[in-house]
Order: C-alpha cells, then structure tokens, then sequence
C-alpha cells in the first residue's frame, strides 16, 4: 500500500543552520506529494506541494523537489529561525480520490 | 472565512460518559475530514465525507464512535462511552479535494 516514511526525530538546530527533513514514499502510479506544518497548539496547515516529477515546491523559505528516481521528497531551508520550531508531516495523495497518507511527522526545535 | 471551527477546545470527562466534537467546515468545502493525534499512533484519519456522505469510514476505532454531517456546513464525531485510551486530540479538516487538507485548530478530548 502506499506509505510515507520520515526521517527519525527530533531535530534540534541553531538559528540560521541549514535544516534537511528527509522523506521517501511508496506508492502506485504518480502521487502528489506535500509538506505540512503544525505549530505548538495549532491544526496542520499545508506548506507546500508538488504534483508531478521533478516540480519544485517553495514557501517560506522552504523547499522541496519531487525526485521520482529515488522516490524522494526531502525538505530543505537554507537558514531557520526560532519561529520554523514546529513538527513537519509528509504526505501523499495516490491519485484522483485517493486519501491523504502522512507520515509519521518529526519535530524541529530551533534555538536562538 | 474564519477557516474550520471546532468546539469546544479542551473537553474534560469521565470514562463511560458521551462526548460530542462539533465541526464547521470553510463554506464551498465538499470534503470533510476527521483525524485523530495521539503520541504513539500519530495522525489517523478516522473518516471522511464528500457531498456530506461518509465514503471512507474504515479508519474509525470502533462501534463506539459515529460521525454525522447533516448538512454541508456542520459535522460532529461521537463518542459514546467514553474510554482513557480516546484520550488524544482530534482534528476536523476540510477541502475541495481528497489531496489539500485545511485543518482546525483541534479538540483536545481527556477522559479521566
């Protein structure tokens, strides 16, 4: 079946550090892939999304590119700040009504 | 649009007692999402609406808990009687298709 798989946690990282959340899928066909983010108290927001191979997906700093190769889709900032300390959760959508499969999501705590 | 609305925020109660989650979707909306967090399980979509009609109610624990939307603008997870182990806090999302999800703020649900 189709699954998610994240990178161990928690991360913990200095501000302005270059952070890499890495994601691997499994799934039939061409999913869509996504990043979310739930902040201390809050529900997931979307962050970002690509829906074929090769796209990049961009906000806030944040990047990721779908590599159907390695059937990868790793997160990326170049410099964090205090405020990006959140958990981050994978996900995929299979297909045309298919449901969302998330992965386990990691917590990054950023320092000053 | 204020975005998902859940209530109440926090509900407190005792094992054995019924407890009711209530969920207001972002108008236009035809998907409706609920999902539970906990530690050790992660995030778990319990069950989903499209049009207000359960399509996927595979992921819901037990007899113990019931989903109803009556109409396109109100939602409500049940569950009655209440055990411990319900203990997490459960997410209302909604969406205008199965791949973007915008989440509430969730309801954290501790039963003593």
């Amino acid at each position: 079946g189709d699954s998610v798989t994240q990178m161990e946690g928690p991360v913990t990282l200095s501000e302005e550090a270059f952070l890499t959340i890495n994601c691997t899928y499994t799934a039939t066909g061409y999913p869509s892939l996504f990043w979310y983010v739930q902040y201390p108290g809050e529900g997931l927001q979307l962050l970002l999304k690509a829906t074929k191979a090769d796209d990049k997906g961009s906000n806030k700093g944040f990047e990721a590119t779908y590599r159907k190769e390695t059937t990868s889709f790793h997160l990326e900032k170049g410099s964090v700040q205090v405020s990006d300390s959140a958990v981050y959760f994978c996900a995929l959508e299979a297909g045309a009504n298919s449901k969302l499969t998330f992965g386990k999501g990691i917590t990054l705590s950023v320092r000053p | 649009d204020a975005g998902v609305i859940q209530s109440p925020r926090h509900e407190v109660t005792e094992m054995g007692q019924e407890v009711t989650l209530r969920c207001k979707p972002i108008s236009g909306h035809d998907y409706l999402f609920w999902y539970r967090q906990t530690m050790m399980r992660g995030l778990e979509l319990l069950i989903y609406f499209n049009n207000n009609v359960p399509i996927d109610d595979s992921g819901m624990p037990e007899d113990r808990f019931s989903a109803k939307m009556p109409n396109a603008s109100f939602s409500t997870l049940k569950i009655q009687p209440s055990e411990p182990r319900d203990s997490a806090v459960y997410f209302c999302a909604s969406g205008t298709g199965l791949g973007e999800a915008f989440f509430g703020q969730g309801t954290r649900l501790t039963v003593v």
